[in-house]
């Protein structure tokens, strides 16, 4: 089985400034992707950042960047110089196993 | 690239009637889509994975009888609530992958189905 954990139900951020939202996962899966998606009101899901479990090189994607620690099973999202139009649910997946997996979501607040 | 709409994207039902949801890749072949459920405030669940001319599968405890998926081309996958029940309303999402080798998932902008 796999499952997914975000610890930080909400957060929040004052505009331009930096933020890191928590992820942590188990699978038993040797090859595996996570992602971080983001769903704003409308609810449709848009792929922030992606990353193959293979590679060492955190992956980054203009303002936004993981820290990926395997071997403690990490996988966490910084946000760098928050926007307004950043303000969102923050969902950390994985997929193995022919299967998505999602955590339960972070909200991000942006403070004007 | 890579777009997916849903059909219809609200729908109200009676209670014991049944719905039927599209989910389309509109420039891609999908040979797998998923069907996810989302309740308010809660994160997305996997229903089931249907691969296209063949049964789909359904996660543990979603009902196979009451949930039909058919994925009869490469672009079009269909989710029919049967007897419906106000407890089966809910954000109801698809997605789509190109093939069976690929790892990326492209979402649907769900159904919102309330069933009075």
């Amino acid at each position: 089985a796999q499952t997914v954990t975000q610890s930080q139900p909400e957060m929040s951020v004052q505009e331009a400034e930096t933020v890191t939202l928590s992820c942590t996962y188990d699978t038993s899966e040797s090859d595996y992707y996570l992602f971080w998606y983001k769903q704003p009101p409308s609810r449709q899901m848009i792929l922030v950042i992606r990353q193959e479990a293979y590679k060492q090189q955190n992956a980054t994607e203009n303002r936004f960047s993981v820290n990926f620690q395997k071997a403690a099973k990490s996988f966490s999202l910084k946000i760098s110089d928050s926007q307004l139009g950043d303000a969102a649910m923050y969902f950390c997946a994985c997929f193995g196993n022919e299967k998505l997996t999602f955590g339960t979501g972070t909200r991000l607040t942006i403070i004007p | 690239g890579a777009v997916v709409s849903q059909h219809p994207s609200r729908v109200i039902c009676k209670s014991g009637t049944s719905v039927k949801i599209e989910c389309r890749s509109l420039d891609f072949q999908a040979t797998t889509m998923f069907w996810y459920r989302q309740f308010p405030k809660q994160s997305l669940m996997l229903m089931a994975t249907s691969n296209e001319g063949s049964k789909a599968t359904y996660e543990q405890g979603v009902e196979k009888d009451k949930f039909l998926i058919n994925h009869a081309s490469l672009t079009l996958s269909t989710l029919t609530v049967t007897s419906a029940h106000p407890e089966d309303s809910s954000f109801y999402i698809c997605s789509a992958r190109v093939d069976r080798t690929a790892y990326e998932q492209y979402f649907g902008p769900g159904t919102r189905l309330t069933v009075t």
